[in-house]
């Protein structure tokens, strides 16, 4: 079974570019969840998708955050227009069942310039 | 507010010892909580879930304990390897509502051969 897919691994933007990462959960997992770790700080939530929906968004930092999971699939995260302070490990994780075990990926290093 | 602490920060013993990894939390109204390894650069990876009505899981060498009352879990890894070098995170989400997630900061353990 594959595990949960980040795409890019790493993404070396300037200040005032977009970017887009992308998100694949394990197949048939409802729950996605997306992270950011900034440098020296804890793991911190953005949002949570069931399915197509977002269920809570309140860990995102602001208006320039767009997150979208088209037909309860893979989830996109757009920073735009990135700022230097974005700059971190976006991780996105997803589970499955009433358990709610999440699965990481391995992250995307953001680091804007 | 969820707040979630880990102490220590960081941890080096020789190869071969017993080891506990401390985790706690404010809030006790709990889901579950989950342990997790990561590794430099990598994702994190799940070790172990318990369940709020659990008090224990076992899996291997790591055994993680729940005191819900007292706002703590723990981590016991035995007879440590030079492999099990990484850092060691927990992760709390809440019961009710959004069952939003918090992670603690971290054990960086380094295993000495």
């Amino acid at each position: 079974e594959a595990g949960v897919t980040q795409f890019p691994s790493h993404s070396v933007i300037e200040k005032g570019q977009t970017v887009t990462l992308r998100c694949d959960p394990i197949s048939g997992h409802d729950n996605l969840y997306w992270y950011r770790r900034v440098m020296g700080k804890e793991i911190k939530f953005l949002l949570h998708f069931v399915k197509e929906s977002k269920q809570d968004e309140s860990g995102m930092p602001n208006n320039r955050f767009l997150a979208e999971r088209t037909g309860g699939t893979y989830s996109t995260l757009k920073v735009q227009p990135a700022e230097l302070e974005d700059s971190g490990v976006y991780f996105c994780a997803s589970s499955g069942g009433l358990l709610y075990e999440q699965y990481f990926g391995p992250g995307t290093r953001l680091t804007v310039t | 507010k969820q707040e979630v602490t880990q102490i220590p920060a960081a941890l080096s013993v020789p190869e071969g010892e017993n080891l506990v990894l401390n985790c706690s939390f404010t809030d006790s109204a709990i889901y579950n909580l989950q342990w997790f390894r990561q590794d430099p650069g990598k994702g994190l990876t799940s070790l172990l879930l318990i369940q709020s009505s659990q008090r224990e899981q076992t899996s291997g060498r790591l055994n993680a304990s729940l005191d819900k009352s007292s706002g703590r879990s723990t981590l016991y890894i035995a007879a440590s390897q030079p492999g099990d070098s990484a850092t060691y995170l927990c992760a709390v989400r809440l019961s009710g509502g959004y069952q939003k997630v918090t992670f603690g900061t971290g054990t960086k353990l380094q295993v000495i051969p």
